[in-house]
């Protein structure tokens, strides 16, 4: 079955830092990876996506991952962070059911400092 | 385009009672889904429908029902509401499996006493 990891709970990073977010995934075959935001009562807003191809996707916002194989990765990164990026941030991986389907892990919530 | 609908935005139930979560889309996707979100968890798959009058089980259906009748609505039931279904519910869709986007509502908060 696949599976996504988010490690950390909580970041916080002061206004105009660099910012990481770590995600591990675990699935058999090529994932379709995808990173998401969600703003305080809000849905969740799709950042970017990975298939195939050039591994470091450009997505919104000014966010970008690279996906690493090796160390099934899909880390989100921005290189100045602004106050109104404070929100959740979701990874997911589809593939189950035929592709149909997608499991997210359990969330990063970013805290932005002045 | 209004995306992905959602209704009612908040709703206090009380246990054993019942009631329907509305969920409309107009982009004419094909893909419908429904999670639950609990702090810290993530989003949990409850149900999904990869097309009129067709439905599956996602990861947590206990509690749960759908239909599908139309493309647009995919409406999640709740037969019998107990505490552990307070959650924020989301509705989402999708024009294709795989690399598809998938598009958000804005969830409904739903609070079981």
């Amino acid at each position: 079955a696949q599976s996504v990891t988010q490690p950390d709970i909580h970041i916080t990073v002061s206004e105009g830092a660099s910012l990481e977010l770590r995600c591990n995934y675990s699935y058999g075959a090529t994932p379709y990876l995808f990173w998401y935001v969600q703003s305080p009562g809000q849905g969740l807003q799709l950042l970017l996506k990975y298939f195939s191809g050039d591994t470091l996707v450009q997505g919104i916002k000014g966010f970008e991952a690279e996906f690493k194989r090796s160390q099934s990765s899909f880390n989100l990164r921005k290189p100045s962070v602004h106050w109104s990026d404070a929100a959740e941030y979701f990874c997911a991986v589809g593939g189950g059911r035929g592709y149909s389907t997608l499991t997210f892990g359990k969330g990063t919530m970013l805290l932005v400092s002045p | 385009n209004a995306g992905v609908t959602q209704t009612p935005k908040f709703r206090i139930l009380k246990i054993g009672q019942s009631m329907t979560l509305q969920c409309t889309q107009d982009m004419n996707h094909n893909y419908m889904y429904w999670y639950r979100q609990d702090p810290g968890m993530g989003l949990k798959l409850i149900y999904y429908s990869v097309g009129a009058g067709i439905t599956d089980k996602g990861e947590v259906p206990n509690g749960y029902n759908v239909s599908r009748s139309t493309t647009e609505d995919f409406p999640l039931r709740l037969e019998l509401a107990a505490p552990s279904q307070t959650s924020v519910y989301f509705c989402a869709s999708s024009r294709d499996r795989g690399r598809n986007e998938q598009y958000f509502g804005p969830g409904t908060r739903l609070t079981v006493t």
